[in-house]
């Protein structure tokens, strides 16, 4: 299906563990982006991507890595999860040709708790 | 720092009423937009308005924003139950393709 997916869309790992995020985009957008989202804070933007092989840290970066090797996929991980990643993460994207507007599509999320 | 504030943090009308949120940023923007989540779900593109634009209509949508006071509204008329849900507010950072959001409105619509 067209869109844009996250997997998996629950998951529990224990503190140390390394734990990697997929998010898929089946539109060709060059923008992508992971945000978390925490009761009290909104969303939070981790990390984004402008381009295959071009990411950014975003406002919350610290304990995350992220990868683009090809356009439609953004894996994010957690090298070594703490209980305070325990959070909702979503993916999104987005469209270069629409440079203002930054309209964003959204994954449905990932719930992952931290134990 | 969130650019976006809304207010207020939850409200709760009857089905039928008008429900009305507000939405204060710090910085000078280009376009403001609205977006809602429906629990457990993603958030979804509702509306944008642009900064030369003072008010926009989509359906039951009316966006109203003031460059003046850095501020926007959200009017949803003749609210309905489907309409429960989070609302955002969203605003671009200059130079950059990014959105910063605030913390959200939490609407709840009763039968």
């Amino acid at each position: 299906d067209a869109g844009i997916t996250q997997s998996p869309r629950y998951k529990i790992t224990e503190t140390g563990r390394q734990v990697t995020l997929m998010c898929h985009q089946t539109w060709s957008h060059s923008y992508m982006f992971w945000y978390r989202q925490d009761l009290g804070h909104g969303l939070r933007l981790i990390y984004y991507s402008a381009a295959a092989d071009i990411t950014d840290k975003g406002e919350v970066p610290d304990g995350y890595v992220v990868s683009r090797s090809k356009t439609e996929n953004f894996p994010l991980t957690l090298e070594s999860a703490t209980r305070s990643q325990t959070s909702v993460y979503f993916c999104a994207s987005s469209e270069l040709w629409q440079p203002i507007s930054y309209e964003q599509y959204f994954g449905p999320g990932t719930r992952l708790t931290v134990t | 720092s969130q650019q976006g504030e809304e207010d207020p943090q939850a409200l709760s009308i009857q089905e039928g009423e008008n429900a009305t949120m507000n939405c204060s940023y710090k910085t000078s923007i280009n376009n403001l937009q609205w977006y809602r989540q429906n629990s457990g779900r993603g958030l979804v593109h509702l509306i944008l308005i642009r900064s030369n634009e003072r008010e926009k209509h989509s359906g039951r949508l009316r966006v109203t924003l003031d460059t003046s006071k850095k501020s926007s509204s959200l009017l949803i008329t003749a609210s309905r139950a489907a309409d429960t849900a989070s609302y955002f507010c969203a605003t671009p950072t200059l130079g950059a393709q990014k959105l910063v959001f605030g913390q959200g409105t939490r609407l709840t619509i009763n039968p």
